[in-house]
């Protein structure tokens, strides 16, 4: 079975601050690993994802993750926080072909000028 | 290209009413998922389909909900009676194998 866990439900940075969102995982499989954000009133929005292969991901908007096994974590980061990145942020894992993705309870991100 | 299309966007109605959401998949892809979206237990899975046979309808709160999809373009999430509790955003997403969900941008669901 697989879960993720996301640490800290709301993170507060500033405008050109590092940003970090946490995610650890647990799965029987290999895992695919997802980083989804979603603005106010819209839909997920895939921000990037591991399968296989190298384990630093880039995604768009600036952001990136790293798939570390032994920590089974994938965690997000950015460089430079900007104001449009304030949003919820949710980190799925999927096991096995044609299985569904389970996610994460999210984390806000909140960017202050 | 289409996206996921969900219809309608809004939905109010008053609690005992029935209450159908769509969802149009991205054509091409063979799975079809429904999510719950709640401030309270953020987002659920309701129920999935691959090649249009549902696979796992755990996520399915109670025998009020129901979920078809006759063909690859097309499903619909029903409840009947809706209640207060029911109110939510529901999501729809599709995909193809190990390809990423695609979402819809949702229907926000308010029954009275």
């Amino acid at each position: 079975a697989q879960s993720v866990t996301q640490l800290g439900s709301h993170v507060s940075v500033s405008e050109g601050a590092l940003v970090l969102l946490r995610c650890n995982y647990s799965s029987s499989v290999p895992p695919y690993l997802f980083w989804y954000v979603q603005y106010p009133n819209q839909g997920l929005q895939l921000l990037l994802k591991y399968t296989t292969g190298a384990t630093l991901v880039k995604g768009i908007n600036g952001f990136e993750a790293e798939f570390k096994k032994s920590e089974t974590s994938f965690h997000l980061t950015k460089p430079s926080a900007h104001m449009s990145d304030a949003a919820e942020y949710f980190c799925a894992v999927k096991g096995k072909a044609g299985t569904a993705l389970i996610f994460g309870k999210g984390t806000t991100l909140s960017v202050s000028s | 290209d289409a996206g996921v299309i969900q219809s309608p966007r809004h939905e109010v109605t008053e609690m005992g009413q029935e209450v159908t959401l769509r969802c149009k998949p991205i054509s091409g892809h063979n799975s079809l998922f429904w999510y719950r979206q709640t401030m309270m237990r953020g987002l659920e899975l309701l129920i999935y389909f691959n090649n249009n046979v549902p696979i796992d309808d755990s996520g399915m709160p109670e025998d009020r909900f129901s979920a078809k999809m006759p063909n690859a373009s097309f499903s619909t999430l029903k409840i009947q009676p809706s209640e207060p509790r029911d109110s939510a955003v529901y999501f729809c997403a599709s995909s193809l194998g190990q390809q990423p969900q695609h979402f819809g941008d949702g229907t926000r669901l308010s029954i009275l």
